[in-house]
């Protein structure tokens, strides 16, 4: 059972927009803790994607934007491509240290 | 940005330990912590642990609190992360990141951990 919560799965047709949530609680992102976001594609590392709740990091496409609202954060694809297809996932922190969301699979129809 | 490189991949049986080793370079090594990442097969991430490398400081998550150590070598730039009395639920990658304002930004390639009789 993660900390954050996501949907397992998401799906949107090229050019569609997508959003994942990311439900936290008043110990994490209630309680002023950032949200950030990863990417990872089968067999390979994570990869930042989005910090600081709506930061893009150089080489991030501007398609990808972020916010946080009370206790939970969303992540927002424009403009889908088949590239997008990934496992995307929140990450916050509470008082023991980092909490990371279950991740969504998405999915480019 | 830093870039990170893992040992490779291990065996080992239930009740073990394993030691699993981070190497940096092309960075500031000490401005950032070295936090510890698992990944479970077809499971999400788990945050295990971070160092502070320049004071050596340490924070566990309670889960692993007593059963994991991470150091860390400034003279190599290596931080390495010691799992003791490993389980068949410990299998999975093991991945180290370079944290900076709570998000992490460089990761290494992972190392896959299997716990097996």
């Amino acid at each position: 059972q993660s900390v954050l919560t996501q949907p397992p799965s998401v799906s949107g047709a090229p050019g569609q927009r997508v959003t994942i949530s990311c439900t936290g609680s008043s110990s994490n992102i209630g309680a002023g803790y950032d949200a950030h976001w990863y990417q990872q594609f089968p067999g390979s590392a994570p990869r930042l994607i989005m910090f600081g709740n709506g930061s893009r990091p150089s080489g991030v496409p501007d398609r990808f934007s972020g916010s946080k609202s009370a206790t939970s954060a969303s992540l927002a694809i424009t403009g889908l491509q088949p590239e997008d297809e990934a496992d995307y996932y929140c990450q916050s922190y509470d008082m023991s240290g980092a909490v990371f969301g279950g991740g969504t699979k998405l999915t480019v129809l | 940005q830093v870039h990170l490189v893992q040992s490779g991949a291990e065996m080992r049986k239930p009740g073990s330990s394993v030691k699993v080793s981070c190497k940096a370079s092309g960075g500031s090594f000490k401005m950032y912590s070295v936090s510890w990442v698992r990944q479970a097969p077809g499971q999400g991430l788990e945050w295990m642990g971070r160092i502070m490398p320049m004071v050596g400081s340490t924070n566990y998550a309670p889960k692993y609190r007593g059963r994991v150590t991470v150091t860390a070598d400034t003279s190599t730039t290596t931080v390495s992360m010691e799992l003791n009395s490993l389980g068949s639920e410990d299998t999975a990658v093991y991945y180290c990141a370079t944290g900076y304002k709570g998000f992490f930004h460089s990761w290494g390639q992972g190392t896959l951990v299997t716990v097996s009789s």
